[in-house]
């Protein structure tokens, strides 16, 4: 059973568009991220929440909104996408405050 | 803020040892976690450090100086499937000094192993 698991896999899209991500954690963790990783792999944190709450907010355009239903699942909503949002989005969940984090396998957004 | 340093890239051979350093720079610390990264995978965590010393699992091995901003993952008897990338990351308070740390990662070390 997939532990973290993210859809869609590959998102391709224009410019403009308005896309969602959507990730679902089965292994009762209180804490979601999304992660950003770009071309060059550097990873980094956008948002996390805690038994639904906001609790990480990095300088993120606010075209990027997460949403977190209950404590198992954490969307994330990009609006008018740009070019340079073409990475790899990873979802990620834990049990405590930090470790060890669970990844998903990743979405990987393309805009034409 | 946070930043880390971590060498881009290592090669080893078969059966051979290891070392990827990383630095630090922190406001605030909780500890120090190595993942692991296939090309086209998830990061998979390797371990944590949140005291001085070395922890062992299997093959792996981590340390951190807390004193010397400073960790290593030491990989013993390398095997041609521990090809990946390496990433150092520090886990700190988040924005306000919230007990909810976040991590930084390093850039990653690519971690090449030859027959």
């Amino acid at each position: 059973d997939t532990a973290v698991s993210q859809t869609p896999k590959y998102l391709v899209t224009q410019m403009g568009n308005d896309k969602s991500i959507k990730c679902e954690q089965n292994l009762g963790h209180d804490t979601m991220y999304w992660y950003k990783q770009d071309s060059k792999k550097f990873l980094k944190i956008m948002f996390s929440y805690n038994n639904k709450e906001l609790i990480i907010n990095e300088t993120v355009p606010n075209r990027f909104s997460p949403k977190s239903p209950d404590k198992a699942h954490l969307n994330l909503h990009i609006n008018s996408l740009e070019l340079g949002d073409s990475a790899v989005y990873f979802c990620a969940s834990s049990a405590q405050r930090g470790q060890p984090q669970h990844f998903g396998d990743g979405t990987r957004l393309s805009i034409l | 803020g946070q930043s880390l340093e971590q060498p881009s890239e290592v090669t080893a051979v078969e059966g051979a040892i290891v070392q990827i350093n990383c630095t630090y720079q922190t406001s605030g610390f909780y500890g120090l976690s190595w993942y692991q990264q296939h090309d086209g995978g998830a990061p998979t965590f390797l371990s944590y450090n949140a005291l001085d010393g070395l922890e062992e699992t299997g093959r792996f091995s981590s340390f951190l100086s807390r004193s010397d901003s400073y960790g290593y993952l030491l990989l013993q008897e390398l095997q041609m499937k521990d090809s990946a990338s390496y990433f150092c990351a520090v886990r700190a308070p988040g924005a306000g000094g919230t007990s909810y740390g976040k991590l930084t990662f390093g850039q990653g070390t690519i971690l090449t192993v030859h027959p």
